[in-house]
């Protein structure tokens, strides 16, 4: 079946460090692909998506690349704040006509230290 | 901008009690969901409801669990007979199309049996 792959975490990193989050999927067909962002106390947010292979998605300064030929959404971001602390998830929606169900990544803790 | 709410917070119960939780989706929205999310573990899928039935469930939304829309606006998850395993965040989301397009989700109810 469909499945996303995530970095292990937790991972930390000072202000102002460049991130990558590396996320790979594995699915039948080109699925449109997101990733969602889990702040402190809070629920899951959309953080940006791409619909089809080579689209970038972004957001508050975060990116990522459908890359079709290496199955992979990686999140970059070019220089972490403090507010990016957060839990990261990659997800897949479904290709099958009527499902209805998103595959969500483990997640990825970030902490950025002042 | 447009919300999922979610209530109660935080709901503690007693192994063995009914709980419902109580979610309020976007209002243009079609389809709704439930998912839960283990402390530190994957956001796992529970169920869809689409146009007054479900239309997908998972393994884990056995004959304990139950969705109703009841009155056109709330949209709940009861527990019949809660047990200590199904101490979880849970998130209600909703989205307008299908969820190729992503979906909205709610903060979230913490639930905790003791």
């Amino acid at each position: 079946g469909d499945s996303v792959t995530q970095m292990e975490g937790p991972v930390t990193l000072s202000e102002e460090a460049f991130l990558t989050i590396n996320c790979t999927y594995t699915a039948t067909g080109y699925p449109s692909l997101f990733w969602y962002v889990q702040y402190p106390g809070e629920g899951l947010q959309l953080l940006l998506k791409a619909t089809k292979a080579d689209d970038k998605g972004s957001n508050k300064g975060f990116e990522a690349t459908y890359r079709k030929e290496t199955t992979s959404f990686h999140l970059e971001k070019g220089s972490v704040q403090v507010s990016d602390s957060a839990v990261y998830f990659c997800a897949l929606p479904p290709l099958i006509q009527g499902a209805q169900k998103l595959v969500f990544g483990q997640g990825t803790r970030l902490t950025i230290n002042p | 901008e447009p919300e999922v709410t979610q209530t109660p917070s935080h709901q503690v119960t007693q192994m063995g009690q009914e709980v419902i939780l109580r979610c309020v989706p976007i209002s243009n929205h079609l389809y709704f969901y439930w998912y839960r999310q283990i402390l530190g573990q994957k956001v796992e899928f529970l169920v869809s409801f689409y146009n007054n039935e479900i239309s997908e469930k998972s393994e884990i939304f056995d004959d304990q669990f139950s969705v109703e829309r009841p009155d056109g606006s709330n949209f709940t998850l009861k527990i019949r007979s809660t047990k200590l395993e199904d101490s979880a965040m849970y998130f209600c989301a909703s989205s307008e199309r299908t969820a190729t397009y992503g979906y909205t989700f709610g903060s979230g109810t913490r639930l905790t049996v003791v």
